[in-house]
């Protein structure tokens, strides 16, 4: 069981704009802006998408924001491509000086 | 261009100990934080380990506390994870991940191509 919960999956079309949730405590999201998002595409590494809650790493396109709310944080993909088709992951600093990841949610571009 | 190159992976009976490396280039290894993540096969992420730049401070999930031990070589630029007593249960693929800070592996923002690990009689 991960410490943080995210939905098993989510689809859309492209184009459209899709939300992903994280949801955590007071120990990890709620406690600390320092929640991160990862996509991984299937035989791959995990790729940094948003650190820090809302920051992206160079290289990466405007079309990935993040936000936070109390123990919630969430990533939003707008303009939707087939390409973005993957798994992706958030994951919080904890109280316990350590990274919790959760479950995974996997995109589907139909 | 960051690369970070996992070796030491393979195929260990339970009970056994290993020794995983991570060859780090292109960056100031020296000054940032590492991790290491392992992703058992068709499932989702889970953090192992952390070390601060200095490998001064270092921090473990409570699951691996006490049988994983990490520790790093600032001159050779090499990252480490020694694992014992290991489990079926700990097969995955390990990955190692920079950081972005010196002192607390929060985030890994480069990622290398993983070691596989397989525990199995």
């Amino acid at each position: 069981q991960s410490a943080l919960t995210q939905p098993a999956s989510v689809s859309a079309s492209p184009g459209q704009s899709i939300t992903i949730s994280c949801t955590g405590s007071s120990s990890d999201v709620g406690g600390y802006d320092y929640v991160s998002w990862y996509q991984q595409h299937p035989g791959k590494a995990p790729k940094l998408m948003i650190y820090d809650v809302n920051n992206r790493p160079s290289g990466v396109s405007s079309r990935f924001s993040g936000s936070k709310s109390g123990n919630t944080a969430s990533l939003t993909i707008s303009g939707l491509q087939a390409e973005d088709e993957a798994d992706y992951y958030c994951s919080s600093y904890t109280r316990n000086n350590a990274v919790a990841f959760g479950g995974g949610t996997k995109l589907t571009v139909l | 261009e960051v690369q970070l190159l996992e070796s030491g992976g393979g195929l260990i009976q339970p009970g056994g100990s290993l020794r995983l490396s991570c060859a780090a280039s292109g960056f100031s290894f020296s000054d940032y934080a590492m991790s290491w993540v392992r992703q058992a096969p068709g499932k989702g992420l889970d953090w192992v380990s952390g070390i601060s730049a200095s490998g001064g401070t270092t921090f473990y999930a409570d699951s691996m506390k006490g049988r994983f031990t990490i520790s790093r070589d600032n001159s050779k630029n090499t990252l480490y994870l020694e694992m014992n007593s290991l489990r079926a249960e700990d097969t995955a693929v390990y990955f190692c991940a920079k950081g972005r800070s010196r002192i607390a592996p929060r985030e890994g923002d480069s990622w290398g191509q993983g070691a596989l690990v397989t525990v199995s009689s």
